[in-house]
């Protein structure tokens, strides 16, 4: 089944640029989903179809897909972006497949 | 707007059965898809299985097949997720989701969880 690759952690000051990979074998081709997930909380969608986002998500949320790596970038990032982070695709089962999951610290 | 709730938390003994319901309100088209997505205690998300209430027809992922069934009540707006043979591996907290259609790629919104501890 597919596999996508995300780093395990992340640490970034607040103001500063969090960007939270994942990788997989020409995920370019297909639609990248991300879900933000905080302690205790379900997930919940903040970007759809690579780079759309749901309504009530800030712009500071934007994504990119491309090649063999996909890209969730927030901007200026604030202490309620701490949080767990996972990138989701249709696979090539013609069922979901999610990312590891990158956890998010806010230094 | 969707919105998912679904039942309180579940212990259950080794080999066992859970019946875990989430119910549905709101803005629902009529051709909406529900999967269910466990999470182990810190552990990622997986996919367990899904169904379309209007059809009837569920699939699942292989490594649950014949161990789990997902049903819907289309009269109360409501999915059921049965896991069988319970196992201590199986702890985790379920979650279902929402997807406006089946041709829809993405979940949203996502119920709240419900815990279930398998333990003797």
């Amino acid at each position: 089944s597919y596999v996508m690759t995300q780093p395990p952690s992340l640490s970034v000051a607040p103001g500063q640029t969090a960007r939270i990979t994942c990788g997989g074998n020409n995920i370019g081709s297909k639609s990248v989903h991300w879900y933000q997930q905080k302690p205790g909380q379900a997930p919940a969608l903040v970007v759809y179809d690579d780079t759309d986002r749901p309504s009530g998500i800030p712009e500071r949320f934007s994504a990119s897909n491309s090649g063999n790596t996909a890209t969730l970038t927030i901007s200026r990032v604030e202490a309620g972006d701490e949080a767990d982070y996972f990138c989701q695709v249709w696979g090539t089962s013609d069922h979901p497949v999610f990312g590891g999951g990158t956890k998010l610290t806010v230094l | 707007q969707v919105h998912l709730v679904q039942s309180g938390a579940e212990v259950k003994k080794p080999g066992s059965s859970v019946k875990v319901s989430c119910k549905a309100s709101g803005s629902t088209f009529s051709r909406y898809a529900i999967s269910w997505v466990r999470q182990a205690p810190g552990q990622g998300l997986e996919w367990m299985g899904g169904v379309i209430p209007l059809l009837g027809i569920a699939n699942y992922a292989q490594k649950f097949q014949g161990r789990v069934t997902i049903t819907a009540d289309t009269s109360t707006n409501t999915v059921y997720m049965e896991l069988s043979s319970l196992k201590s591996e199986d702890t985790a907290v379920y979650y279902c989701a929402h997807q406006l259609t089946g041709d829809v790629k993405w979940f949203d919104p996502w119920g709240q969880g419900t815990l279930v501890t398998v333990s003797s």
